[in-house]
């Protein structure tokens, strides 16, 4: 079964430019979260999805937002950038809640 | 609510000597529990995880991690350490109907030949 994929890997942005990232869950997974990974923060939730719902949110601003599709793949959307969003953004999949599988990340650096 | 505290930011080993990486949790509901790797440049993998059944959980690589509530730990060992062990770990739980894993800031295992 092949795993959680991330695209694009690698991006560079500007100051005030919005990104999309995209996340595809394992087969048959329908939760799909999305973490953001910085040295000093560690590793802070962003939002969780089910079947299309935000079921969760952690404590970012509002120019952070999701979106999951009917076949659970899922966008995250990240508006008006700061050279503070550069981060590893990892998505994670689970067939509920009981255990969370990661993708490979998407490096984002904001110049 | 959660929290994950990993004692240690940074623990060095020699090449076959114990590895004792350490977390301690609160939770407010019964925890499910979870220790991930992250080498460099990559995302987290999952070692292994507690979900109320047995309190010793193995996991892959040759790592074990034991439950214990009265000590609200959830330390992960390894008998004998390998060069390819290090890297980066992260206890995490699981708790309530937030759906959401809570991670300890981490701890970089450094393995010396």
């Amino acid at each position: 079964k092949a795993g959680v994929t991330q695209t694009p890997r690698y991006l560079i942005k500007t100051r005030g430019q919005q990104v999309t990232l995209s996340c595809s869950p394992i087969s048959g997974h329908r939760s799909v979260s999305w973490y953001q990974q910085t040295p000093g923060q560690g590793l802070q939730f962003l939002f969780e999805y089910f079947s299309e719902t935000q079921r969760n949110k952690g404590n970012f601003p509002g120019r952070f937002s999701g979106r999951q599709f009917s076949n659970s793949r899922s966008e995250m959307n990240v508006s008006t950038l700061e050279l503070g969003d550069s981060a590893l953004y990892l998505c994670a999949s689970s067939l509920d809640s009981g255990g969370q599988f990661f993708g490979p990340g998407t490096r984002l650096t904001v110049l | 609510a959660q929290s994950v505290t990993q004692l240690g930011s940074h623990v060095s080993v020699s090449e076959g000597a114990l590895v004792l990486l350490r977390c301690n949790y609160s939770s407010s509901v019964p925890p499910y529990l979870f220790w991930y790797v992250q080498y460099p440049n990559q995302g987290l993998q999952l070692l292994l995880k507690y979900t109320s059944a047995a309190t010793l959980v193995k996991g892959i690589n040759g790592f074990e991690a034991e439950f214990k509530k009265s000590e609200t730990s959830f330390h992960l060992t390894k008998p004998s350490a390998h060069m390819s062990d290090a890297a980066e770990y992260f206890c995490a739980v699981l708790g309530g109907s937030n759906y959401k894993l809570t991670f300890g800031k981490g701890t970089l295992l450094t393995v010396n030949p």
